[in-house]
């Protein structure tokens, strides 16, 4: 295990649903990212938070809303999402923002939208 | 032009091949370069961090950067069936202060017994 924790691991929801994704990280890290993965395609960066505080938003519609209450602890909250929002949901932390650190990857959550 | 171009796969190898995994990128100012390995159903986890050009070995794996022709590469030798996963590269720039990694689009490597 990498010491990044994500509930739920799996989350089927319909386009009028409001759903949260959960990350906390047990490795006392000072910044946590959210990543989505679609298929065939890279990595695609969403948030990161630096000591609680957003620091990149990377043009996220505002269906997608974070909330970092603690270094420890990260949330996605869903609402109104479309059917190509369905992807793997990934969470990653690292040491600090500002230097070349190596980011350390959640399981993620698989999400289905109908 | 994407700025990490790396070929999906899936790449199919019998066991105790040789494997050569390649990205290549055009952004001149990368100068820190990792390999993750991705298990159906899980996170990255990283494999190979390296700094600048030059080889790094460890164990199995061998990452090697060639910066003169942004051409990076993770060599997996005696490939076992448990190698079977996909990577993906990802790389730093030293410019501009955020140190977010750009991350290729990862290659499927199928490793049979």
């Amino acid at each position: 295990e990498t010491g990044v924790t994500q509930t739920p691991r799996h989350l089927v929801m319909g386009m009028t649903n409001k759903k949260s994704l959960k990350c906390e990280q047990h490795l006392g890290h000072n910044a946590m990212y959210w990543y989505k993965q679609s298929a065939k395609k890279p990595l695609e960066l969403m948030f990161v938070y630096s000591l609680e505080e957003r620091v990149e938003n990377n043009s996220v519609p505002s269906r997608f809303s974070p909330e970092c209450p603690n270094s420890s602890h990260l949330f996605l909250h869903l609402h109104t999402l479309q059917p190509e929002d369905s992807a793997l949901y990934l969470c990653a932390s690292s040491q600090k923002v500002g230097s070349p650190e190596t980011q350390y990857f959640g399981p993620g959550t698989r999400l289905l939208v109908l | 032009q994407k700025e990490v171009e790396q070929d999906p796969g899936p790449l199919s190898v019998p066991e105790g091949a040789i494997v050569s995994l390649n990205c290549t990128y055009s952004n001149s100012a990368f100068q820190y370069f990792m390999w993750y390995r991705q298990y159906s159903r899980k996170g990255p986890e990283l494999l190979m961090y390296t700094y600048s050009s030059g080889n790094k070995e460890d164990g199995r794996f061998t990452a090697q950067v060639d910066k003169s022709s942004k051409y990076i590469s993770l060599f997996i030798r005696d490939s076992q069936p448990s190698d079977s996963a996909t990577y993906l590269c990802a790389m730093i720039s030293a410019s501009g202060g955020s140190y977010i990694p750009t991350f290729g689009r990862g290659t499927s490597l199928i490793v049979h017994p």
